[in-house]
């Protein structure tokens, strides 16, 4: 069965340190990875995905193929970014299937 | 800007009540789809639909069913309501056309938080 893993319900980490939010996927084809987040009293939205290799807000992610892990990395976080992140991979026609979700706490 | 709007925030209703949550997009999106929200399970897909009148079970159908009239709502339906179905439901809509930018990106609207006593 296709699965998305993140294996931390909560990180939390001082404001500037580093962030890394795991995430693992099952191997099938050739899926399309994205994070999604949903700060307080937002909706969920995109954050980024893999073909568009770019950075927002700082954050970046790198799909290994090898380890099939898409994880999220931010050198410095800021208390801004206190959100709960989801992964996502494509299953199917338009479908995605998300991970269990990640809540990053950054204290001040 | 794309907008998915839901049609309400906050439902309290008891059980064995039938429950409609109703979706709109005002972007002419073809697929559309539900999910509960809940903690420790993140998102599960209920049902999909890509297009009017049709539908697609995902995960965890059991007890619920929807309704694709018109391109731009798709409805949720609890038949009968029951505790275990208090949760936070999602609509979300995505384009099917690989053409679009957006290809394969899903848009949520805000959320309706369901509780069933």
């Amino acid at each position: 069965a296709q699965r998305v893993t993140q294996p931390e319900k909560l990180l939390s980490v001082f404001k500037g340190a580093p962030v890394e939010l795991k995430c693992n996927y099952s191997y099938s084809g050739s899926p399309e990875l994205f994070w999604y987040v949903q700060y307080s009293r937002q909706r969920l939205q995109l954050l980024l995905r893999h073909i568009s290799r770019e950075s927002i807000k700082g954050f970046t992610a790198d799909l290994n193929k090898g380890e099939t892990s898409f994880h999220l990395k931010k050198p410095f976080a800021q208390e801004e970014d206190s959100a709960m992140y989801y992964c996502a991979r494509t299953r199917g026609t338009g479908k995605l299937i998300f991970g269990q979700g990640t809540t990053l706490q950054v204290k001040p | 800007d794309v907008k998915v709007t839901q049609s309400s925030r906050y439902l309290v209703k008891r059980t064995g009540e039938k429950v409609f949550l109703e979706c709109v997009q005002d972007m002419d999106h073809e697929n559309m789809f539900w999910y509960r929200q809940d903690p420790g399970l993140g998102l599960r897909l209920i049902y999909f639909s890509y297009d009017v009148k049709m539908k697609e079970k995902g995960d965890i159908p059991e007890g619920y069913s929807v309704s694709r009239e018109k391109k731009e709502r798709f409805s949720l339906i609890l038949e009968s309501a029951s505790t275990n179905q208090t949760s936070m439901y999602l609509c979300a809509s995505s384009p099917h056309s690989r053409s679009r930018s957006s290809y394969n990106e899903q848009f949520f609207g805000p959320g309706t938080r369901l509780t069933v006593l």
